[in-house]
């Protein structure tokens, strides 16, 4: 069974317009939500993370936005550019726990 | 340079054959992963590692088996009893377990089986 649901699969965006990703969780326990970015060939990198306490956190141009009622975060990324083509992965996982459950993956192609 | 690495980055196997993949971090984290990468299904955890000596079975265990017998190492040996080995097999680090520890990732090792 699937931990953290993730949409869509795949996403095309022109650049300069808004990538956005989705994911939802069912386990209340969870409360921290990472997003890894992997280049094909590559290990993922973490990207941006936030916690529950928060209902938004951005770095530059790359913003999570947090419901808690919902049990839903997502991605934007806004301005996208081709160096942003990758694969996404939203991530879940309780304080208590030893281990992330992942997503399935997004993969975003930004065309020039 | 410190990170992790992961050997080797291709790797093919007959059927029935066991295969032992190798990771080493220089990070000096005391936690370690395996994952198994498929299309379409995400990360999935094998096994992890929160000290010398000890490791802990993730969801999908069946088939693999690991030891980690000193921090910096932590192979992974896929066995013949796993019935579709061929996937993307990444190893991770962090500092220690609990999840607000960032997980370092290594490039991977592609096991195909022939």
């Amino acid at each position: 069974q699937q931990q953290v649901k993730q949409s869509p699969q795949s996403l095309i965006v022109q650049k300069g317009g808004i990538s956005i990703i989705n994911c939802a969780y069912e386990n209340t326990a969870f409360d921290y939500f990472p997003w890894y970015q992997q280049f094909p060939g590559k290990g993922p990198a973490l990207l941006i993370a936030i916690r529950p306490d928060v209902s938004e956190k951005k770095e530059g141009r790359f913003t999570i936005s947090f419901n808690k009622s919902a049990k839903q975060f997502s991605l934007h990324i806004m301005d996208s550019q081709p160096g942003d083509s990758a694969t996404y992965f939203c991530a879940a996982s309780k304080n208590t726990g030893n281990q992330f459950y992942f997503g399935t993956g997004t993969s975003l192609t930004v065309i020039p | 340079d410190g990170g992790i690495t992961q050997s080797p980055k291709y790797l093919f196997r007959k059927e029935g054959q066991n295969v032992t993949l190798s990771c080493e971090q220089n990070l000096n984290h005391d936690a370690m992963y395996w994952y198994r990468q498929d299309p379409g299904q995400g990360l999935r955890l094998i096994y992890y590692s929160q000290i010398v000596n000890d490791f802990q079975k993730g969801d999908i265990a069946e088939g693999y088996s690991v030891s980690r017998e000193k921090k910096e190492s932590f192979p992974l040996t896929v066995t013949s009893a796993q019935k579709n080995p061929t996937a993307f097999y990444l190893c991770a680090s962090s500092i220690g377990t609990g999840n607000y520890n960032e997980q370092f990732f290594g490039p991977g090792t592609r096991l195909t089986v022939l």
